[in-house]
């Protein structure tokens, strides 16, 4: 049983244009979201996160946003940027538990 | 430089080979992990560890024995594997297991082709 679910496995957006990333969980004790960002042959790198008791986070052109009573997050990237052209995974942890579950991923093309 | 260092970066093995993957952290973390990234599938946790001590094994077979002699270094011990154990297994560290909001960092990752 998959508790964290990236239903998109690719998504391709024109420079400048905002890329939006959609994730799932549904495990309600799941209260600190992060999303990971991976290029190929390297391991994942953080790039933000947000805990339950916000329903934004914003740093530069990443914002994740949260909304628990659907039980969603998602992470726009705007402007997105050839750069940003990588696999993006979410994870969900709970406070009781450092442990991350981490979705499929989401493979980003951004076209110049 | 990561942080986090995983050696060696590919390894191909036969099925009767032992061999281990070695990762070390720079972090000054408490937590070291083990996660198996096969193509299409999440990251799966293997093995957590906090201040040496094994605090979670995820239904893992045994033919993957983690050692974790000090917080700075994780093993991965490997013996008589399947050819779907190939992937690429991931080392990550956090400043602690309990607690949320602490961010995992990741090595590069061992790929590994089981032959």
């Amino acid at each position: 049983d998959q508790q964290v679910k990236q239903n998109s496995p690719s998504l391709s957006v024109q420079e400048g244009r905002i890329s939006i990333l959609n994730c799932d969980y549904t495990n309600s004790m799941f209260d600190y979201f992060l999303w990971y960002k991976k290029y190929p042959a390297e391991g994942p790198t953080f790039l933000i996160s947000i805990s339950s008791i916000k329903d934004k986070n914003e740093d530069g052109r990443f914002t994740v946003f949260l909304n628990k009573s659907a039980k969603h997050l998602s992470l726009h990237i705007v402007p997105s940027q050839p750069g940003d052209s990588a696999v993006y995974f979410c994870a969900a942890g709970g406070t009781s538990y450092g442990k991350l579950t981490f979705g499929q991923g989401t493979i980003l093309t951004v076209h110049p | 430089e990561t942080g986090v260092t995983q050696t060696p970066r590919h390894l191909v093995m036969g099925m009767t080979n032992k061999k281990s993957l070695k990762c070390e952290q720079h972090l000054g973390h408490n937590a070291m992990y083990w996660y198996k990234q096969s193509a299409k599938k999440p990251l799966e946790l293997m093995f957590v560890y906090s201040l040496e001590e094994r605090v979670e094994n995820n239904s893992v077979p045994s033919r993957f024995s983690p050692e974790c002699p000090n917080s700075s270094h994780l093993f991965l011990h490997l013996h008589t594997l399947q050819p779907e154990d190939s992937a690429l297994y991931l080392c990550a560290s956090s400043q602690d297991v309990r607690g949320g909001g602490t961010e995992a960092f990741f090595g590069q990752g061992t790929r590994l082709t089981v032959v």
